[in-house]
């Protein structure tokens, strides 16, 4: 166990649909990051959050939007979802200081 | 455009054979770091590289930093299959991680 609370791990829905993934960091950790991991592309960077406000932006498409509260946890809203967003999700945070990041075990969302 | 680029793409070798694998860039960076991910996980800090020419073993893996602090490798002695996973590479650039695509490592017994 990371730390880092993923949920659901598992998520299938339908073209046109909206879901919300969840992400509780580690404890004391105030920074949150999302990623997006498919087979060609990566892991890629989509958006920051540190102690609820945001702070980077990466390759996050319009129709995504997240946000951090005040308890820390953070939720990444797909909404208009297409075949194309069929990934796996990862959320990780990271203690102000420290280099590394700690990693969720992911919600991979299938979109049929 | 992969800020990052990681080789080989794939590798499968047998138990006991020696690999390296290696991280690229054009980019300075201020620290690298490596990670191992398992299928159906999230990736796992292995180690953190942070001055130019740095050389950090753990175990039967050495990292190191390029001197110009734009590349690194992955050495692995006497790969085991426990040592199977995906190996990413990543740098900060910006106020957040940029990971390379990965190297995919298979060990055979």
């Amino acid at each position: 166990d990371s730390g880092v609370t993923q949920t659901p791990k598992h998520l299938i829905t339908a073209t046109g649909q909206r879901v919300t993934l969840r992400c509780s960091p580690r404890s004391g950790d105030l920074s949150v990051y999302w990623y997006q991991q498919s087979l060609d592309q990566g892991l890629q960077f989509l958006i920051q959050y540190y102690n609820g406000e945001e702070r980077a932006k990466g390759n996050i498409l319009e129709r995504f939007s997240a946000q951090q509260f005040p308890d820390l946890h953070s939720e990444l809203n797909l909404s208009s979802l297409e075949l194309g967003d069929s990934a796996l999700y990862f959320c990780a945070s990271r203690n102000t200081g420290s280099y590394g990041y700690t990693f969720g075990s992911g919600t991979r969302l299938t979109v049929v | 455009t992969q800020l990052l680029e990681q080789s080989p793409q794939f590798l499968s070798i047998q138990e006991g054979e020696n690999l390296t694998v290696y991280c690229n860039s054009s980019s300075v960076f201020s620290s690298l770091q490596w990670y191992r991910q398992e299928p159906g996980e999230g990736p796992v800090l292995l180690v953190t590289v942070v001055t130019g020419g740095e050389v950090k073993k753990l175990k039967r893996l050495t990292f190191q930093f390029g001197d110009a602090r734009k590349d690194s490798s992955l050495h692995i002695t006497a790969a085991q299959p426990g040592d199977t996973g995906l190996y990413l590479c990543a740098g900060v650039a910006g106020y957040a991680l940029n990971f390379g695509k990965g190297t995919s490592l298979l060990v055979t017994p």
